[in-house]
């Protein structure tokens, strides 16, 4: 299997625990994203990776959130403290970019689905 | 800022009927790109077009078409006779500058047979 892989599928912890996720992109893809949706709402950027440096990080991630990519290869999101309100999908996804203004479709994983109890 | 508005939450149709999902999109560059995504079911977002904002040719694959008009700020999409297999949420987005996907909250579509 070539595509987005993400585990674990789901996970279901009490609040206060810390959570770790794990994205591994498509092999070749320089850029690695996550995303969070909750119930009925689109995907709502958290950060992104061009290869092990993290560009971007959304104002929803707060400090409890920590995303890294060590070698440019998989990269992980962990939450410390789980609050309820963090209960959603978290989706990773991977693009390919070459630089300049063209720019490719970024390829989803399946996601990892949180409960916080 | 930008923003993508897809209005219709929710749509449902008979088999073989046509539908045509709306996105309305908002943002002061020039330079963008818009996607659409389908959400199955089974949850995994799977990419169906990309168009850059200096192509504003429409494009058919299959039953499939997209309509981009930059004056409207729109980028529609139309499915042809809808099947069953077509139920799923579909996602508008917008990229600006390389970056982010920016996504409308989704338009669910059931198709009954």
């Amino acid at each position: 299997d070539t595509g987005v892989s993400q585990d674990p599928r789901h996970k279901i912890t009490k609040r206060g625990q810390n959570v770790t996720f794990r994205c591994d992109p498509i092999s070749e893809h320089n850029r690695l994203y996550w995303y969070r949706q909750t119930l009925g709402q689109g995907p709502e950027f958290l950060t992104y990776f061009q290869n092990e440096a993290q560009l971007e990080k959304s104002r929803l991630l707060s400090d409890r959130f920590s995303a890294e990519r060590p070698k440019g290869s998989f990269s992980t999101l962990e939450i410390q403290r789980t609050e309820q309100g963090d209960s959603a999908m978290y989706l990773c996804a991977s693009s390919l970019e070459r630089g300049g203004f063209s720019y490719n479709e970024q390829f989803f994983g399946p996601g990892t689905r949180l409960t916080v109890l | 800022a930008q923003k993508v508005t897809q209005a219709q939450t929710e749509i449902s149709v008979v088999e073989k009927e046509d539908v045509t999902l709306d996105c309305v999109y908002e943002t002061r560059d020039t330079t963008y790109y818009l996607f659409w995504y389908k959400q199955p079911p089974s949850g995994e977002l799977v990419f169906l077009i990309r168009r850059n904002s200096f192509d504003e040719q429409n494009e058919i694959s299959g039953r499939y078409s997209w309509n981009f008009q930059k004056s409207t700020s729109s980028f529609n999409f139309t499915i042809t006779a809808s099947q069953v297999v077509d139920s799923a949420v579909y996602f508008c987005a917008l990229v600006i500058r390389a970056q982010k996907l920016v996504f409308g909250q989704g338009t669910r579509l059931t198709i009954n047979p």
